[in-house]
């Protein structure tokens, strides 16, 4: 099984809401990953977390906070948000970070919309 | 440092034809490079990669590969293209030595005409 699953699958909310995302994969990987995508781009890298530890943090702006609560879940805490930030949120995982050969295998997307 | 190009924004091919879809690397070590495709409103899944075995690599979906070193090429082939292949595909080259980091192309959008 090589499923990420993603939850809320749409999002709407204000620029002064407090949500979350959340990203859940059972394939025992230890590196998970947070990308934004704007339409007709890449994906763009957020977060990196390896071992339940942030790894890499792309310069994100402080009103997306990622937390891995532990090696199977990943959320993104979204507080303050500007209309640019609308986009779809991916998560991916991959077996490790270590050798930059693993897949990263992504989940379908949170498609956010900020009013 | 690692880069990736592809060349055409769009691509549009009749349904049985040839879909060559072309990425370019750069890197300073030996390359892990890998093809995506993603549909609509959905997240990306992995056609195939190249992690320096076989040169030619073949993937879901009928699609294939080859690493050409000499070229720093690694195009995406398909002998037939079929309706539901229409789809945006991203070129990714990984970076060894920064946990894993995923380096994507700008994206090929491929429509197939009836």
């Amino acid at each position: 099984d090589t499923e990420v699953t993603q939850t809320p699958k749409h999002l709407v909310m204000g620029m002064t809401n407090k949500k979350s995302l959340k990203c859940e994969q059972h394939m025992g990987h230890r590196a998970m990953y947070w990308y934004k995508q704007k339409a007709k781009k890449p994906p763009e890298l957020m977060f990196v977390y390896s071992y339940e530890k942030l790894s890499i943090n792309e310069s994100v702006p402080s009103r997306f906070s990622p937390e891995c609560p532990n090696s199977s879940l990943l959320n993104l805490h979204l507080h303050a948000l500007q209309p640019e930030d609308s986009a779809l949120y991916l998560c991916a995982s991959s077996q490790d970070i270590a050798g930059g050969q693993d897949t990263q295998y992504f989940g379908p997307g949170t498609r956010l919309t900020v009013l | 440092a690692q880069s990736v190009t592809q060349l055409g924004s769009h691509v549009s091919v009749s349904e049985g034809a040839l879909v060559l879809l072309r990425c370019n690397y750069s890197s300073s070590v030996p390359p892990y490079l890998f093809w995506y495709v993603q549909y609509p409103n959905q997240g990306l899944q992995l056609l195939l990669k190249y992690t320096s075995a076989a040169t030619l690599v073949k993937g879901i979906n009928g699609f294939e590969a080859e690493f050409k070193k000499s070229e720093t090429s690694f195009h995406l082939t398909k002998p037939s293209a079929h309706m539901s292949d229409a789809a945006e595909y991203f070129c990714a080259v990984s970076d060894r030595n920064n946990f894993n980091k995923f380096y994507f192309g700008s994206g090929t959008k491929l429509n197939v005409k009836p």
